[in-house]
């Protein structure tokens, strides 16, 4: 089976601090990894995912995600922390060999950066 | 452009009744699914279709029922055998093409509220 955990339910950090949202993960085989940001009353939205490749991922406003098979974490990073980047973010899962079996998503972490 | 359109935003529902949220996507994507997001407890899967005239039920599909007649368009229904429909409902859909390479679009929600 697969699952997420998203071990912070909320993650407080200054403007221009760096921030760091947590993801593990648990699948059999090789993983795809994606995170997600949701603002108030949205929809998701892509930030970046890992399919192969280097472990060091770039994504959308600035943010990155580090994957590391030994630890089995997708960790969330941005080096400076906007205000506009306080929302809620999603990490997901699948496993490589699965087929076409939906993601299955964390329970969601809630960032609030604080000027 | 491109997009998943999720109808109505805001929806009420009397105790009893069944009601119908609307999700409509002209990405051409395969593969479309029904998640419910409640304070707290993340995306939980509800029902999800990768082909016309097929679908598979999520991790909680009961109170719930869905169509899929055509590729564009995937109806759910919340019937009066679900109980606790209170929630935000969200619509997402991917292609196949490449399985597992794409994350998720995701609609802008329809907030379900039992009055």
């Amino acid at each position: 089976a697969q699952s997420v955990a998203q071990p912070e339910d909320q993650v407080n950090v200054a403007e221009g601090n760096p921030l760091t949202v947590k993801c593990t993960y648990s699948v059999s085989g090789n993983p795809y990894l994606f995170w997600y940001v949701q603002y108030p009353n949205r929809g998701l939205q892509f930030l970046l995912k890992y399919i192969t490749g280097d472990n060091l991922v770039k994504g959308s406003y600035g943010f990155e995600a580090e994957f590391n098979k030994s630890q089995t974490s997708f960790h969330l990073k941005k080096p400076s922390a906007l205000v506009s980047d306080s929302a809620l973010y999603f990490c997901a899962v699948r496993a490589l060999n699965s087929g076409n079996t939906p993601l299955v998503f964390g329970k969601g972490t809630r960032l609030s950066v604080i000027a | 452009d491109g997009g998943i359109t999720q109808s109505p935003k805001y929806l009420f529902r009397k105790e009893g009744q069944n009601v119908t949220l609307s999700c409509e996507q002209n990405l051409n994507h395969d593969a479309m699914y029904w998640y419910r997001q409640d304070p707290g407890q993340g995306l939980r899967l509800i029902y999800y279709s990768q082909i016309v005239n097929d679908f598979q039920k999520g991790d909680i599909a009961e109170g719930y029922s869905v169509s899929r007649e055509k590729k564009e368009s995937f109806p759910l229904t919340v019937t009066s055998a679900q109980k606790n429909p209170t929630a935000f409902y969200l619509c997402a859909s991917t292609p196949l093409t490449v399985p597992g390479d794409y994350g998720y679009t995701f609609g802008s929600g329809t907030r379900l509220t039992v009055v």
